[in-house]
């Protein structure tokens, strides 16, 4: 079946580094591709998507490009803020399973000051 | 604002107890589902909804029912809760399934 897998966490960075947070995926259809994030004591929130191959989704200044090739969806930002602290989620959505999205099981990222 | 609304926020059960979780949007959004979120464990899909009147099991939805009487409203039952239930639920929405979900801020249920 469908599957996401994230690296795990925590990660702790400094502000101003760069942040990157893989993600790799199976899927039997073609998936649009997600990054929600959780700040303490709410819900998700969705970040950014792409829905084909070679798409990139950027929001707030994180990206993310769709690779086919190496079914992966590795999320980035150049420099992190101390408000970036917050757990990360990749997701799928597969129009072949019925279009329930599969979630990571998420990236907890520290950012210091 | 727009979004989806969960009620209540907290609540504190004893075992056995029964009670249900309100859903609510207000974006015309033909799917609704529920999520429990534990540590450890990720986000799993309890039961999920893909239109009024219609619902479908998730990956965990021993223990719990709902109904999807109107479009708008979600509804999560626990008939007789134990304490494997204590959970954050998270209800959420979405136009389909390309274009992300909306979700709610979470019920924070703990059942003694």
């Amino acid at each position: 079946g469908d599957s996401v897998t994230q690296m795990e966490g925590p990660v702790t960075l400094s502000e101003e580094a760069f942040l990157t947070i893989n993600c790799t995926y199976t899927a039997t259809g073609y998936p649009s591709l997600f990054w929600y994030v959780q700040y303490p004591g709410e819900g998700l929130q969705l970040l950014l998507k792409a829905t084909k191959a070679d798409d990139k989704g950027s929001n707030k200044g994180f990206e993310a490009t769709y690779r086919k090739e190496t079914t992966s969806f590795h999320l980035e930002k150049g420099s992190v803020q101390v408000s970036d602290s917050a757990v990360y989620f990749c997701a799928l959505s597969d129009p072949s399973g019925g279009f329930k999205t599969i979630f990571g099981a998420g990236t907890r990222l520290f950012v210091k000051a | 604002n727009a979004g989806v609304t969960q009620t209540p926020k907290f609540r504190v059960l004893k075992t056995g107890q029964s009670m249900t979780l309100l859903c609510a949007q207000d974006m015309n959004h033909e799917y609704m589902y529920w999520y429990r979120q534990d540590p450890g464990m990720g986000l799993r899909l309890i039961h999920y909804s893909v239109g009024e009147g219609t619902t479908a099991k998730g990956e965990v939805p021993d223990g719990y029912n709902v109904s999807r009487l109107k479009k708008q409203n979600f509804l999560l039952g626990l008939e007789s809760a134990a304490p494997s239930q204590t959970s954050v639920y998270f209800c959420a929405s979405s136009a389909a399934g390309t274009y992300g979900y909306t979700f709610g801020s979470g019920t924070r249920l703990t059942v003694v």
